[in-house]
């Protein structure tokens, strides 16, 4: 089947730590991957994707690097601010056939803080 | 903002009840997902609709039903409420059916309280 594993949290760093989130997937066929951040008090919302092998996602100096050989997809910053303190999702989109799990299939989440 | 619109932001009623929480997604996207996120359960598929069809059904309890409607916006009932139903309960939104690259957009959430 179609799963998710992110690393446990919480994670605590200080301000310009370098920030890595390990995630790991299994899945059926050629799937897409996902990083959604989820803010105190706030929906989910895209951080980057990657959609073929050996893609990399970035945006707002995170990256992820879509590794089929590792099949994972871990996300790093080189150097966190108090404001990155959230929670991260890593997810993989597959194709919908229906089914109980629908297309976008979560991990667990792992909240990080910062502190100044 | 991702455009996509819930209402309302909180509810707070009593068990045996019913409530409807209503979301209306981004303009011009066919697809509408409902998740439920709870501190013991994690984040939740329930159902997803495609212009106005069903098109696949998550762990969703039989007193849970939901409808998408002509104009695109979805609608969750909730009946027969129990204390485990209080969570957040999220709506996205997809241009298109479902593909496996598509990137769903979350609306603000509904937080449900159930005492």
């Amino acid at each position: 089947g179609n799963s998710v594993t992110q690393m446990e949290g919480p994670v605590t760093l200080s301000e310009e730590a370098f920030l890595t989130i390990n995630c790991t997937y299994t899945a059926t066929g050629y799937p897409s991957l996902f990083w959604y951040v989820q803010y105190p008090g706030e929906g989910l919302q895209l951080l980057l994707k990657a959609t073929k092998a050996d893609d990399k996602g970035s945006n707002k100096g995170f990256e992820a690097t879509y590794r089929k050989e590792t099949t994972s997809f871990h996300l790093e910053k080189g150097s966190v601010q108090v404001s990155d303190s959230a929670v991260y999702f890593c997810a993989l989109g597959r194709r919908n056939y229906g089914g109980s799990q629908g297309n976008l299939i979560f991990g667990k989440g792992t909240k990080l803080s910062v502190k100044p | 903002d991702s455009g996509v619109t819930q209402t309302p932001k909180h509810l707070i009623t009593a068990t045996g009840q019913r409530v409807t929480l209503r979301c209306s997604p981004r303009s011009g996207d066919l697809s509408v997902y409902w998740y439920q996120q709870s501190l013991d359960q994690g984040l939740q598929f329930l159902i997803h609709y495609y212009n106005g069809e069903e098109r696949a059904k998550g762990n969703i309890l039989e007193r849970f039903s939901a409808q998408q409607f002509p104009d695109l916006h979805s609608e969750l009932n909730l009946s027969s409420l129990e204390l485990g139903d209080s969570a957040l309960y999220f709506c996205a939104s997809s241009v298109a059916g479902g593909a496996e690259q598509e990137t769903q957009y979350f609306g603000p959430g509904t937080r449900l309280l159930v005492l």
